[in-house]
């Protein structure tokens, strides 16, 4: 069945840093593929999107692409701040019924 | 006001109490969902509704229940709690096939 692999935590990085979280998905087809990123005592919120191979999610900074040679959809930032500080969670989804694989979360903090 | 509404957003209780956690959405979603979240292993689908009258099992079912009282109204009961059903519950909703799905901000559920 269709499951997601993400990059094991905790991470932390100081601000200013480059950030990559890998995640890799297993599928038939072409999923849509999602980032979330969840603050304490909240629940997730969507952070980018991509829905087709070679497609490229962006948004409050963070980037991923949809690489369907390798089944990974990498998230990416330039410049990490302390507000960045959350645990985020990739994720997929396929099919008539809208079934939400989620990966494990990685949760990222970034000290001042 | 929140899209999504989970009540209560704490609950203690004792094994073999029965529970039922609500949830209120005014996003004119039809498809709702429930996950539970556990440390280390991401969000798991509990079950899944698409409208009134469809309900789903996701994933990890057993030991719960859920009622889907109108559009906008889906609720989820444990019938008998047990200790390993202590977590973090979400309930989400979402527009349709391949779009992204909105969270609720979680109800933490600890069974004595």
């Amino acid at each position: 069945g269709n499951s997601v692999t993400q990059m094991e935590g905790p991470v932390t990085l100081s601000e200013e840093a480059f950030l990559t979280i890998n995640c890799t998905y297993t599928a038939t087809g072409y999923p849509s593929l999602f980032w979330y990123v969840q603050y304490p005592g909240e629940g997730l919120q969507l952070l980018l999107k991509a829905t087709k191979a070679d497609d490229k999610g962006s948004n409050k900074g963070f980037e991923a692409t949809y690489r369907k040679e390798t089944t990974s959809f990498h998230l990416e930032k330039g410049s990490v701040q302390v507000s960045d500080s959350a645990v985020y969670f990739c994720a997929l989804s396929q099919g008539y019924h809208n079934d939400m694989r989620f990966g494990a979360g990685t949760r990222l903090t970034v000290k001042p | 006001d929140a899209d999504v509404t989970q009540t209560p957003r704490n609950r203690i209780t004792k094994t073999g109490k029965r529970i039922m956690l609500e949830c209120s959405q005014t996003k004119g979603h039809d498809r709702m969902y429930w996950y539970r979240q556990d440390p280390g292993l991401g969000l798991r689908l509990i079950y899944y509704s698409f409208d009134v009258k469809d309900i789903n099992k996701g994933e990890i079912s057993d030991g719960y229940s859920v009622s889907r009282q109108a559009q906008a109204k889906f609720s989820l009961s444990l019938e008998s709690a047990i200790p390993n059903q202590t977590a973090l519950y979400f309930c989400a909703t979402s527009g349709g096939r391949g779009q992204p799905q909105h969270f609720g901000d979680g109800t933490r559920l600890s069974i004595l």
